[in-house]
């Protein structure tokens, strides 16, 4: 079992629509939670970070964490065709922590259709 | 803003060769990471460095080596260049986590080196 799991898709989406990005993780001690994300050709930026159970908003993206079921996920409100990107879901765990050795799911690559 | 400069955008080697490949920061980082990307296995960590001549190795360092002599630059060495080493290569850094709470500090990455190795 690979340790951050995503769908590699392509998830196509239409403009003006909800995008979700699932990614699931195995370690139970896994403490912070990053998306990031990767144009064609370009090199990932960090778009979300997550600590803590629960959702967090930051403009139309919000992160949504539950430790117990061990799910990620990223919603996109208004999805805009700058959107499109493949997205990485990155995972610190306890044994890590206080450091940034990441583990980096495959990434889901996403298309917003006009 | 944060920079992370590599050297080379695109470098073409072949069977045997040395490479390096050269990574700079400008944003005073302690933490220096180099990564592979390729299709269908995602971004995985070769080496990284927490401080000036240290370094550990992270989930696939066999047939790569690094040097961080001074604390702005993280270079990746290939002693000798196999076809199977062909790929993506991106070059990371980041500040240490926050004392306040340990968060984990961004990884700010750089532009990306696509090796071919014939």
């Amino acid at each position: 079992q690979k340790e951050v799991e995503q769908n590699s898709g392509p998830l196509s989406v239409p403009e003006g629509a909800i995008a979700s990005l699932n990614c699931t993780y195995s370690d139970r001690g896994s403490q912070s939670f990053f998306w990031y994300r990767q144009y064609s050709g370009k090199s990932p930026e960090l778009i979300m970070s997550i600590y803590s159970n629960g959702d967090k908003e930051d403009g139309r993206f919000t992160a949504q964490l539950n430790k117990a079921s061990q799910y990620v996920s990223l919603l996109i409100r208004d999805s805009q065709p700058s959107d499109s990107a493949t997205y990485l879901c990155a995972v610190n765990n306890r044994a890590n922590f206080g450091n940034e050795k990441l583990t980096f799911g495959t990434g889901t690559r996403l298309t917003i259709i006009p | 803003d944060v920079k992370v400069t590599q050297s080379s955008r695109y470098l073409v080697k072949r069977t045997g060769e040395k490479v390096f490949l050269e990574c700079v920061q400008d944003m005073d980082h302690e933490n220096m990471f180099w990564y592979r990307q390729d299709p269908g296995l995602g971004l995985r960590l070769i080496y990284f460095s927490y401080d000036v001549k240290m370094k550990e190795k992270g989930d696939i360092p066999e047939g790569y080596s690094v040097s961080r002599e001074k604390k702005e630059r993280f270079s990746l060495i290939l002693e000798s260049a196999s076809t199977n080493q062909t790929s993506m290569y991106l070059c990371a850094s980041s500040s240490p986590p926050r004392a306040v709470d340990l968060r984990i500090g961004e990884l700010f990455f750089g532009e990306g080196s696509r090796l071919t190795v014939l």
